[in-house]
């Protein structure tokens, strides 16, 4: 019953380095989300995959990436971390069915120093 | 342009002092308007979805209500566990992008 689960919990980067942030669910969710918290700013879409094979961009895409590896897993990537990717980024997969609200993961709290 | 503004930003209450927090948004037709909960060094956690104007949900202490050009959670007798930052967010009938609010952050004192 774990739902949305997000790796590392914590990280902390140098600028210029990469790294890469896991997602997986196991509600057999069709769209999952990459989404990053800013204070101040409220919740915004980076990537999202409607369906297993798709990707798409969201509101603030640049300066990642992302690989729908499966359907269950959804992975996102920094490829060279600047100071204003400091952020608290959170996984969330959406069923299609009624009240289908997000289910969102505990998050990585990222800081790139 | 797709919009939301939660207030007030923060709200503090006496347990079992009642209150609502509002929602307004701005979107170029209405898909669905929803409300999360938040805790502290947590993710969102899902709370109501409401679709037309007049809707109403209830959960608890909790019951959110819907117009047409805002939103309100009502928050019957807290207690010190509702205390967290509640979300609102709004789905247009067009794509697949959510706008959220930047929250409402609420303390119930014992």
């Amino acid at each position: 019953n774990a739902g949305v689960t997000q790796t590392p919990k914590f990280q902390v980067l140098k600028t210029g380095q990469s790294m890469t942030l896991q997602c997986a669910q196991d509600m057999n969710h069709n769209s999952m989300y990459w989404y990053r918290q800013d204070p101040g700013m409220g919740l915004r879409l980076i990537y999202y995959s409607a369906s297993e094979g798709t990707t798409d961009k969201g509101e603030v895409p640049n300066g990642y990436n992302v690989s729908r590896l499966n359907k269950r897993e959804f992975s996102l990537r920094l490829e060279s971390a600047a100071p204003s990717q400091t952020s608290v980024y959170f996984c969330a997969s959406r069923t299609t069915g009624p009240d289908y609200g997000y289910t969102f993961g505990s998050g990585t709290r990222l800081t790139v120093v | 342009e797709d919009q939301v503004t939660q207030s007030p930003e923060a709200l503090r209450l006496q347990e079992g002092e009642s209150s609502s927090l509002n929602c307004s948004y701005t979107v170029s037709g209405l898909r669905g308007l929803f409300w999360y909960r938040q805790d502290p060094g947590k993710g969102p956690e899902f709370l109501f979805t409401l679709y037309s104007a007049g809707e109403e949900k209830e959960k608890e202490r909790l019951k959110a209500t819907l117009t047409k050009k805002e939103s309100f959670l009502h928050i019957t007798a807290p207690k010190p566990e509702d205390s967290a930052t509640y979300l609102c967010a709004v789905q247009p009938i067009t794509g697949n992008q959510f706008y959220f609010g930047t929250g409402t952050s609420l303390t119930v004192i014992p």
